[in-house]
């Protein structure tokens, strides 16, 4: 079956620690995307590549990073650097990287920072 | 900049009631605007899309939303809603050309028996 998936589900971290979460889509896309996901703030945007080793930041990338070293995985870094790091965080993908494409999302990590 | 707003954070209703979500959009130029579901900690699935032609745009389980450019609105409605709609909605834009799209805050509907 082709889809997306996000690992792992759930994630617990000590402030001060970076932590990676997965992302990995075999729909052979090319554009991805990171979003993060707060209790009635919608989804926002964090990173997006629209081809293999190049990305762009998005409306929150400070305190976050990503690769795009493969079409297929774009895994997003949460550094020490985000102050308010615990939330949802939601790995989308898309044929192309232009707004009519429709975006197919994975399931999601839940991160939490204790 | 655009702009995507849904004008309910809840929306309570009785099973088989009809029920509209509301969704305003702010542009000037040309959009493409969609309706994603989410139930309870998963993904988002994509219920329907306006890209042009025909403004009454019909989705899957039932859901069809109105295109009205006058109005910069596109409201999602069900006739008849059952238990398994629960779940949160978001309405979302993008501009022609452009490379991402813009999310609602999202409105909960929640079906009482």
């Amino acid at each position: 079956d082709g889809g997306i998936t996000q690992s792992p589900k759930y994630l617990f971290r000590k402030e001060g620690q970076n932590v990676t979460l997965s992302c990995e889509q075999n729909l052979n896309h090319d554009a991805m995307y990171w979003y993060r996901q707060d209790p009635g703030q919608g989804l926002r945007l964090i990173y997006y590549s629209q081809i293999v080793n190049d990305f762009q930041k998005g409306d929150i990338a400070e305190g976050y990073s990503v690769s795009r070293e493969k079409k297929e995985s774009f895994p997003l870094t949460v550094t020490s650097a985000q102050k308010n790091p615990t939330a949802f965080y939601l790995c989308a993908s898309s044929i192309g990287g232009r707004a009519h494409n429709e975006q197919f999302f994975g399931p999601g990590t839940r991160l939490t920072v204790l | 900049a655009q702009s995507v707003t849904q004008l309910d954070s809840q929306v309570p209703v009785f099973e088989e009631a009809p029920v509209e979500l509301r969704c305003n959009y702010s542009s000037s130029v040309s959009v493409y605007l969609f309706w994603y579901v989410q139930y309870p900690n998963q993904g988002l699935q994509l219920l329907l899309k306006y890209l042009s032609g025909s403004t009454l745009v019909k989705g899957i389980n039932g859901f069809e939303a109105e295109f009205n450019k006058s109005q910069t609105s596109f409201h999602l409605r069900k006739p008849s809603v059952h238990i398994s709609d629960t779940a949160e909605y978001f309405c979302a834009g993008g501009l022609q050309g452009a490379q991402k799209l813009v999310f609602g805050q999202g409105t909960r509907l929640t079906i009482n028996p």
